[in-house]
């Protein structure tokens, strides 16, 4: 029973690194999300894909690229690290259509950036 | 203006008490969908309950119920016979389809509540 999971789980970045945050979801939904969570700020959405081919801006895009590779697969890529991206990371996946079932979340990333 | 409102950063009780969690929202779409979850100190979001807009009862799950008051747009959660288990984050959700594209109904969460039980 994987459900949405998400690689890797913590991260340590330099200033100005790259990284690319993985998650597979095997529950065969179209919609995945990525959320970032702060302290005091519940979750905010990145980035969103409603089906394999298209991604589009959530709340707090900058800083961020997303690829939606296949229907399991949506990545999420920073390109240049910077402190305020400091956070962790959420994938989620849910049903197309759908909005009396809940999302599924990945188990978080928990990124900080020195 | 929020879409999700959890007007309580941090809650306290006593084990086995119950506890009420606050939540409102904001939506002018007939039709909408209320989640809440729970978050350990683990990290992981664990899906609670759901009440949708047209439920004429309040959701339950076992010691978790959704105190639905659709005039006054609010979801509180109540949770009966608090466990130390339960001592986590709490954030109430909400998916409406004017905040939705290609099908896709997006979650949109509130700030979260802060729960600690009591021994």
């Amino acid at each position: 029973n994987a459900g949405v999971t998400q690689t890797p789980k913590f991260q340590v970045l330099k200033t100005g690194q790259s990284m690319t945050l993985q998650c597979a979801q095997d529950m065969n939904h179209n919609s995945m999300y990525w959320y970032r969570q702060d302290p005091g700020m519940g979750l905010r959405l990145i980035y969103y894909s409603a089906s394999e081919g298209t991604t589009d801006k959530g709340e707090v895009p900058n800083g961020y690229n997303v690829s939606r590779l296949n229907k399991r697969e949506f990545s999420l890529r920073l390109e240049s690290a910077a402190p305020s991206q400091t956070s962790v990371y959420f994938c989620a996946s849910s049903p197309t259509g759908d909005m009396n079932t809940e999302a599924f979340f990945g188990q978080g990333t928990r990124l900080t950036v020195v | 203006a929020q879409k999700i409102t959890q007007t309580q950063p941090g809650m306290f009780v006593q084990e086995k008490e119950a506890v009420t969690l606050d939540c409102t929202y904001d939506t002018s779409d007939p039709s909408y969908g209320l989640f809440w979850y729970k978050q350990p100190s683990s990290g992981e979001m664990i899906f609670l309950i759901y009440q949708g807009s047209y439920d004429q009862q309040n959701a339950t799950e076992g010691r978790y119920s959704l105190n639905f008051q659709k005039a006054r747009k609010s979801a509180n959660l109540v949770i009966s016979a608090s466990q130390l288990g339960d001592s986590a984050m709490y954030f109430c959700a909400m998916r409406e389809a004017s905040h939705a594209s290609g099908g896709s109904y997006i979650p949109t969460f509130g700030r979260g509540t802060s729960l600690i039980v009591h021994p």
